[in-house]
């Protein structure tokens, strides 16, 4: 079975930098999403982690240690528009076929940007 | 490009009609899935299907769910009969599997289903 947790809610201020935690304890492991999602809408991919280590994007970046079952979302400058809710997600494969996978999604966790 | 489109947006329907909720996934995709999503379990898997083939249903909540895909461009998810537990926002999402790609899962804007 798949266990992915995450806090549930967290609040920072501005400008300032935010860390979401996510680990996750899974029968096998193909990479690690996070989503975005703001509230009323769809989730929208944020990033990719397959290997160990640190990815990069704009503001925001995501760590994966592998061996640990561990993985964070760093955001930078928070901005108001943030205010959203991060999903974390694992892909695994499936034994149902070559080449079947699933992703497993935590229940999120609600970032509030406040002035 | 179009993204992935759901239809209805919202459905308000009584409790043990049919319901039917529509996706089209983005063009040239491979993969699409249905998810369901409410506040207390969070986003769940129902059923994902590859090139139009059922892969995997065991996120189908009972028999009173079914999902087909006939062609590449329109899967729907069937409710019949409905309950009020089935009150949910339903997400389909479609990918493109590409060797190396990172695979994501790009989602269509639900469907908000009100069973009374």
């Amino acid at each position: 079975g798949q266990n992915i947790d995450q806090p549930t809610e967290m609040t920072a201020t501005e400008g300032a930098i935010v860390q979401i935690n996510c680990t996750y304890q899974t029968s096998g492991f193909n990479g690690l999403f996070w989503y975005q999602q703001h509230a009323g809408e769809a989730p929208t991919f944020l990033s990719y982690n397959v290997l160990d280590g640190l990815e990069e994007k704009g503001r925001f970046s995501s760590f994966l240690s592998r061996s640990k079952g561990y993985s964070y979302l760093l955001l930078k400058e928070l901005q108001m528009k943030d205010s959203a809710s991060y999903l974390c997600a694992v892909r695994e494969p499936r034994d149902s076929g070559a080449g079947s996978y699933q992703l497993t999604f935590g229940k999120g966790t609600k970032l509030s940007v406040i002035p | 490009d179009a993204g992935v489109i759901q239809s209805p947006r919202h459905e308000v329907t009584e409790m043990g009609q049919e319901v039917t909720l529509r996706c089209k996934p983005i063009s040239g995709h491979d993969y699409l899935f249905w998810y369901r999503q409410t506040m207390m379990r969070g986003l769940e898997l129902l059923i994902y299907f590859n090139n139009n083939v059922p892969i995997d249903d065991s996120g189908m909540p009972e028999d009173r769910f079914s999902a087909k895909m006939p062609n590449a461009s329109f899967s729907t998810l069937k409710i019949q009969p409905s309950e009020p537990r089935d009150s949910a926002v339903y997400f389909c999402a479609s990918s493109l599997e590409v060797a190396g790609g990172a695979y994501e899962q790009y989602f269509g804007p639900g469907t908000r289903l009100t069973v009374t």
